[in-house]
């Protein structure tokens, strides 16, 4: 069976310092894998996904990921924090065949300092 | 393009009552998603539509919880009979399917609290 797993329940960084949110996966293929961010009370907004046609994925608000399939991770970067940044992150792989349903980790809380 | 649209909101019941949650996806969109999120956890996929079938149902989705999607437009999930395990953020998705490119643009959800 697919599924992820975020290290980290909580990270903090101060305003300019590098972003790290960590993910591995477990899939016997190839997976479909996403990053979400998501907002106080609002709902999950798309920020980046990895379908197998680059390694390293560019998405938005700076963020970046790259898909590591000899260390089955798909670690989230941004090189310099910002306020707006704080807020939970979600990876997420997409289940096998036809159904598309995601699978998600249980989510990085992004503390970011002044 | 106005994005996934949720209604209500919020929504605070009494346990033993019913409600019912609409979900508008994103318009051409023909998949259409329920997820269940509780406090500090990801979603937990719940069902859903292709079109207006309902293809799959997690084992999280109990007799007490139904979703229609007519016409393949809009969806509803109802919960009959809620209990205070029911208070969750309830998050619609829709996505146009198109192989390895498919991807799920969320609404904002519907907060339930099951007093």
């Amino acid at each position: 069976a697919q599924s992820v797993t975020q290290l980290g329940s909580h990270v903090s960084v101060s305003e300019g310092a590098l972003v790290l949110l960590r993910c591995n996966y477990s899939s016997s293929v190839p997976p479909y894998l996403f990053w979400y961010v998501q907002y106080p009370n609002q709902g999950l907004q798309l920020l980046l996904k990895y379908t197998s046609a680059a390694t390293l994925v560019k998405g938005i608000n700076g963020f970046e990921a790259e898909f590591k399939k000899s260390e089955t991770s798909f670690h989230l970067t941004k090189p310099s924090a910002h306020m707006s940044d704080a807020a939970e992150y979600f990876c997420a792989v997409r289940v096998l065949g036809n159904t598309g349903k995601l699978i998600f980790g249980q989510g990085t809380t992004l503390q970011v300092k002044p | 393009d106005t994005g996934v649209s949720q209604n209500p909101r919020h929504k605070i019941t009494k346990r033993g009552q019913n409600v019912t949650f609409r979900c508008d996806p994103i318009s051409e969109h023909n998949r259409l998603y329920w997820y269940r999120q509780t406090l500090g956890q990801g979603p937990e996929f719940l069902t859903y539509f292709q079109n207006e079938a309902q293809l799959e149902k997690s084992r999280l989705l109990s007799d007490r919880f139904s979703a229609e999607r007519p016409k393949g437009s809009f969806s509803t999930l109802e919960i009959q009979r809620t209990e205070q395990g029911d208070s969750a953020m309830y998050l619609c998705a829709s996505s146009l399917l198109a192989g390895q490119a498919e991807t799920q643009y969320f609404g904002p959800g519907t907060r339930l609290l099951v007093l």
